[in-house]
């Protein structure tokens, strides 16, 4: 089945600097990549999503790239705010049908003001 | 913009008992899920359910655990005798069919003493 690994698991960045999340997958067959931030006691919410015939995909200051040939995958937040300060998961999916989503370990992201 | 939902949000019970966690999904929403996590750790698949039957579930669902969708709008999670480490926040999911998206619930956290 899928495994997929998330590096760091706990990240320090001063506000208005830039952070960057990678992940691994090691399915080939995944095609779906969300990312879920998640607050202390909320439920994990997707903040942007990429699919494997796509190498890139922004939205304001969140952008996801995709390797597909290394099977990896990065998030990036620019400009960090004291409200990025949450908890970040990657996720794969082979995305057909019911196929559930396989999550990465989580990174804790600390925004220092 | 509709939501999942999911009561109770906190549930504590004593080891052996049988607790039913219960979710409203989206509706219109086509698949629906349960993940579990294990405070500090990462979201776990549990089970997901297609057109009134399960379409896979993990080597945590064992018998101790089944899901229902009674009527056309509650999905629940049933756990018919309870570990000490089944503690754990659960959340419920769905997802549409024309997209990949899953929603997450707020989840239960559920305390075995």
């Amino acid at each position: 089945g899928e495994n997929v690994e998330q590096h760091p698991s706990t990240l320090s960045v001063q506000e208005g600097d830039s952070a960057v999340i990678k992940c691994t997958y090691s399915d080939s067959a995944s095609n779906y990549f969300p990312w879920y931030k998640q607050e202390l006691g909320k439920r994990p919410q997707l903040i942007i999503d990429i699919r494997s015939n796509v190498g890139e995909k922004k939205d304001q200051r969140i952008a996801v790239t995709l390797n597909k040939t290394a099977k990896h995958f990065s998030l990036h937040i620019t400009e960090t705010q004291p409200e990025d300060s949450a908890v970040y998961f990657c996720a794969a999916t082979p995305s057909f049908g019911n196929e559930k989503l396989t999550f990465g370990t989580g990174t804790r992201l600390t925004i220092i003001p | 913009e509709p939501e999942v939902t999911q009561t109770p949000s906190h549930q504590v019970t004593q080891m052996g008992q049988e607790v039913i966690l219960r979710c409203v999904p989206i509706s219109n929403h086509l698949y629906f899920y349960w993940y579990r996590q294990i405070l500090g750790q990462k979201v776990e698949f549990l089970v997901s359910f297609y057109n009134n039957e399960i379409s896979e579930k993990s080597e945590i669902f064992d018998d101790q655990f089944s899901v229902e969708r009674p009527d056309g709008s509650n999905f629940t999670l049933k756990i018919r005798s309870t570990k000490l480490e089944d503690s754990a926040m659960y959340f419920c999911a769905s997802k549409p069919g024309d997209t990949d998206t899953q929603y997450f619930g707020p989840g239960t956290r559920l305390t075995v003493l």
